[in-house]
């Protein structure tokens, strides 16, 4: 099975500082997804990486899945209060006898302090 | 907003007792899934569906089944509830024909608890 790991596993950022998060797969990716996550709610899709080398951005969210596909990095610049919460990564399996089988890395909790 | 509604969004229980949750979705996607959150163990998959009636186990489906007669509803049921079933648990759907290129949208949660 396809296995992600998520670095760090928590951090805490002052107001105004940036940020960055890691997922690191076993396997070449095919697709990897970004979620946030607010504590007791659901998960919220922030953006979806399926080339090598792409690199997606919305508002101060900024994506990357390297060349090999097999690691992405979410970067936050200026980090602000709204940013709390837990970021996911996410994949799903390309195997014929796991199709449609997602996996997802443990999550990153982050902290934005004033 | 996938239009996901999940059911019941709390719900406390006995050990022994059977429990069903409910997963409804607005837009006849074709794909659904159940997953449980806990912590240090992050998202796992329970079971998915990929048609009416065509249901298939994932990584945690010791203890749970599932049934989806129609394409809206997708419901989980623990046929005697143990106390390591106290979850979060998460109902999601992928929209389209593709693979792993279709992004999955969750609903909002389901907080159980077995005492």
């Amino acid at each position: 099975s396809q296995e992600l790991e998520q670095s760090p596993q928590s951090l805490i950022v002052q107001e105004g500082k940036n940020l960055t998060i890691n997922c690191t797969s076993s396997k070449t990716l095919y697709g990897l997804y970004w979620y946030k996550q607010k504590y007791g709610e659901g998960l919220i899709f922030l953006m979806m990486l399926q080339k090598g080398g792409e690199e997606k951005s919305h508002e101060k969210i900024t994506a990357k899945l390297d060349e090999k596909k097999q690691q992405s990095s979410l970067h936050i610049t200026a980090s602000q209060p709204s940013h709390a919460g837990i970021y996911l990564c996410g994949a799903g399996s390309m195997t014929t006898d796991s199709w449609g089988k997602f996996q997802f890395g443990a999550g990153t909790q982050v902290v934005v302090t004033p | 907003d996938a239009g996901i509604t999940q059911s019941p969004r709390h719900k406390v229980t006995e050990t022994g007792t059977p429990v069903t949750l409910r997963c409804h979705q607005t837009e006849n996607h074709r794909y659904m899934y159940w997953y449980r959150q806990d912590p240090g163990h992050g998202l796992r998959l329970i079971h998915y569906s990929y048609g009416v009636k065509d249901t298939d186990k994932g990584e945690v489906s010791d203890g749970y089944s599932v049934s989806r007669s129609k394409t809206e509803d997708f419901l989980l049921t623990l046929e005697s509830a143990t106390s390591s079933q106290t979850s979060v648990y998460f109902c999601a759907i992928t929209a389209g024909l593709v693979r792993n290129t279709d992004t999955q949208y969750f609903g909002p949660g389901t907080r159980l608890t077995v005492l």
